[in-house]
């Protein structure tokens, strides 16, 4: 079965720094392309950031481009999304999501082909 | 960039009734790359429709999805009560997402 379980949300203060992880579990993690998307309470779904199965393809939203990094350690099955810089508009719920099509992006801007996993979420608020 | 507008925002049906829901896309969507997604209050989005057509695992067959170049439509062909939730369509190869439909209880 597969799962994706996101950590490290938490209230932050803006202009501050936070570290997203997901553990992913029950496929073989390095042989697809990850994402991590948001959602703003109450509002719809924004695609934040993408990596191939390598980390030779990288893309991030306009929103975030600068601010955040995300990374991959397939040895550990693991996903990161750090978000330095933050907004008050970055306060959303974060999901990590699986890329169903395979290793690489569908772009250079590592945009995803579709997703078809996603974890519960962790909450991220930005507020002083 | 690729704009996917859906309608309408809000459906409202009775259970056993026929949902049609539109997303349009701003360009030519090349190859069918669209696919459709459930998300019910408190979780996460589902995968319902990949490749504009193809049902996910474990998709009932009363999901169907259809379309091509820039107009495609999500049908629940009779709605079930676990079907009331709100449905995205997102493009491959871009960063967008529709906007949502929510189908709601009549």
């Amino acid at each position: 079965e597969v799962q994706l379980v996101e950590s490290g949300g938490g209230l932050v203060q803006p202009g501050r720094s936070l570290r997203l992880s997901c553990a992913a579990s029950g496929f073989t993690f390095d042989d697809y392309a990850m994402h991590w998307v948001r959602q703003a309470p109450g509002k719809g779904l924004e695609w934040v950031s993408g990596i191939s199965w390598n980390s030779g393809s990288i893309g991030y939203a306009d929103s975030v481009k600068g601010r955040f990094t995300i990374s991959r350690d397939n040895a550990k099955n693991s996903l990161y999304l750090q978000m330095n810089s933050l907004r008050a508009e970055d306060t959303a719920l974060y999901y990590c999501a699986k890329d169903g099509w395979g290793p690489i992006c569908s772009s250079t801007s590592c945009y995803p082909y579709y997703f078809d996993y996603w974890g519960q979420g962790t909450l991220v608020t930005v507020s002083s | 960039e690729i704009v996917l507008t859906q309608s309408p925002g809000t459906l409202s049906l009775s259970p056993g009734e026929r949902a049609t829901l539109s997303c349009r896309a701003s360009q030519s969507v090349s190859s069918s790359y669209l696919a459709w997604y459930q998300q019910k209050p408190g979780q996460a989005p589902r995968l319902l429709i990949y490749g504009a057509s193809s049902r996910a695992t474990g998709i009932p067959d009363r999901f169907s999805g259809s379309g091509s170049g820039t107009d495609f439509t999500l049908t629940i062909s009779r709605l079930e009560p676990e079907d009331f939730a709100v449905y995205y369509c997102q493009q491959y190869g871009s960063s967008a997402f529709g906007q949502g439909t929510k189908v709601e209880i009549k």
